[in-house]
Parts: C-alpha cells; sequence; structure tokens
C-alpha cells in the first residue's frame, strides 16, 4: 500500500494569497509528480523531480513553483492565487528502478477554490 | 510523444452486467500500459498495469485488460459490475525506455452502476 500525503485536502482562498500545498511520502522513492485536474478532464503534468535538488516543468505550464530539498517532500507554491488556478491538485511518486519503475503512486489531492 | 484515446466518456451499466471500458493509445516506442481508477473525492488507484509477458493482465476488484499490440489498444473489463464499482477510470501510458517513465492519461470514463 503506497503512503503518500497531501494536505490540506481542501483550501478556499481569496485571490493573491500565496499557498503552498503539501506533499510527503514515506516509501523512499526519488521520483515525485505533481499534476493538475479539471472536473472531467485528464491529469496534466505540471512539475516534476527525480531527486533532491532536481525540479523540471512538466507539460503543462503552470505559474507554481515546487522544491525537493528532502527526498520525501515535494511542496507546491503559488506566490499569487488566482480564480484560474482552481482546480484539484494531486502528487505521486515513484521508484527509481526494478520493474516497478513506471509504476505512479498517488496522494487524495488537493481541491483548491480561489475566490 | 505518447497519447491515449478514451472514446467512452460516460458508460452506464445495470448492476451485475458485464463491462468494457476502452483505451487506444499510440506511440513511436514500446510502452507500458495502466489502468487507474478514481473515487470521488479521492487520489488515483492503481488498478492493473501491463509491463511485460502475457498481455492478459489481472488487476485488483475482478477487473482485468488485454494489451492488443496490433490494434493499440488496452481495454479494461469486468465480467459482472458492483455499485462499488461506480467511479472514473483512466488510462494511462509511458514509454518502456529508461529516463522516460511520465504517464500520459486519457480524459477518463465515468462508469455508473444502475441498481
Amino acid at each position: 500500500e503506497a503512503d503518500i500525503y497531501q494536505t490540506p485536502r481542501y483550501l478556499v482562498i481569496g485571490t493573491g494569497k500565496k499557498i503552498t500545498l503539501e506533499c510527503s511520502q514515506t516509501m523512499g522513492h526519488d521520483k515525485m509528480y505533481w499534476y493538475q485536474q479539471d472536473p472531467g478532464m485528464e491529469l496534466h503534468l505540471i512539475h516534476y523531480s527525480y531527486g533532491v535538488n532536481s525540479t523540471e516543468k512538466g507539460d503543462l505550464s503552470s505559474e507554481s513553483t515546487v522544491s525537493r530539498i528532502r527526498t520525501e517532500h515535494f511542496p507546491l507554491t503559488l506566490e499569487s492565487a488566482r480564480p484560474s488556478h482552481t482546480s484539484q491538485y494531486l502528487c505521486a511518486s515513484s521508484p527509481h528502478g526494478g520493474s516497478a519503475k513506471n509504476i505512479q503512486y498517488f496522494g487524495a489531492g488537493t481541491r483548491l477554490s480561489v475566490l | 510523444a505518447q497519447s491515449v484515446t478514451q472514446l467512452d466518456s460516460q458508460v452506464p451499466v445495470f448492476e451485475e452486467a458485464p463491462v468494457e471500458l476502452r483505451c487506444n493509445y499510440s506511440s513511436s516506442v514500446s510502452v507500458y500500459l495502466f489502468w487507474y481508477v478514481q473515487y470521488p473525492n479521492q487520489g488515483l488507484q492503481l488498478l492493473l498495469k501491463y509491463l511485460s509477458g502475457s498481455t492478459l493482465v489481472k488487476g485488483i476488484n475482478g477487473f482485468e485488460a488485454e494489451f492488443n499490440k496490433s490494434q493499440t489498444s488496452f481495454h479494461l473489463r469486468k465480467p459482472s459490475v458492483h455499485i462499488s464499482d461506480t467511479a472514473e477510470y483512466f488510462c494511462a501510458v509511458s514509454a518502456s525506455n529508461f529516463g522516460n517513465e511520465k504517464l500520459t492519461f486519457g480524459t477518463g470514463t465515468r462508469l455508473t452502476i444502475i441498481p
């Protein structure tokens, strides 16, 4: 069973606020990912990391930023939230090698509403 | 690059009836294939995966899928559905070559079980 945690689960904030979405995993996985998911739509990769101090932008452009200072922690930050950022954000992780290296394990998600 | 097509956005099925959710992919390289399930207000949970070997793969909750390379398909099936199977189902693909483990998701199929 995967152990990957996201907090908060739900967040409602006003425009212009700075927010950080937390994601932690206890599996020692090297690779971590952030996806954005709008209702009825596919998941879009917005950030990924293949290890400490490694971060890359994903396929979908995002105004958010990420950091990877510790293996288990991959927070996502929005410096100034806008209504267009309203969405569900899903964090995932996967191991570096072996037969499971392509399998991603997901957290429960953070549903963000910006008013 | 890879792409995934899930032709059916919604599939209503009577309880205890069989179901098939369709998934087609395109890729210029060999791929790994996955089905994930998302229950309301939850993250994604891995249902099953095809990495290599037998083209018929069995997953959790009685689901199975068959990899058909000539038709570039990976359809998901269950012989008898239950109310608890109501959820969104996502097909995903990743390239099998090392260093390119990012997942590309389809737009999802919403399975609704009718009592």
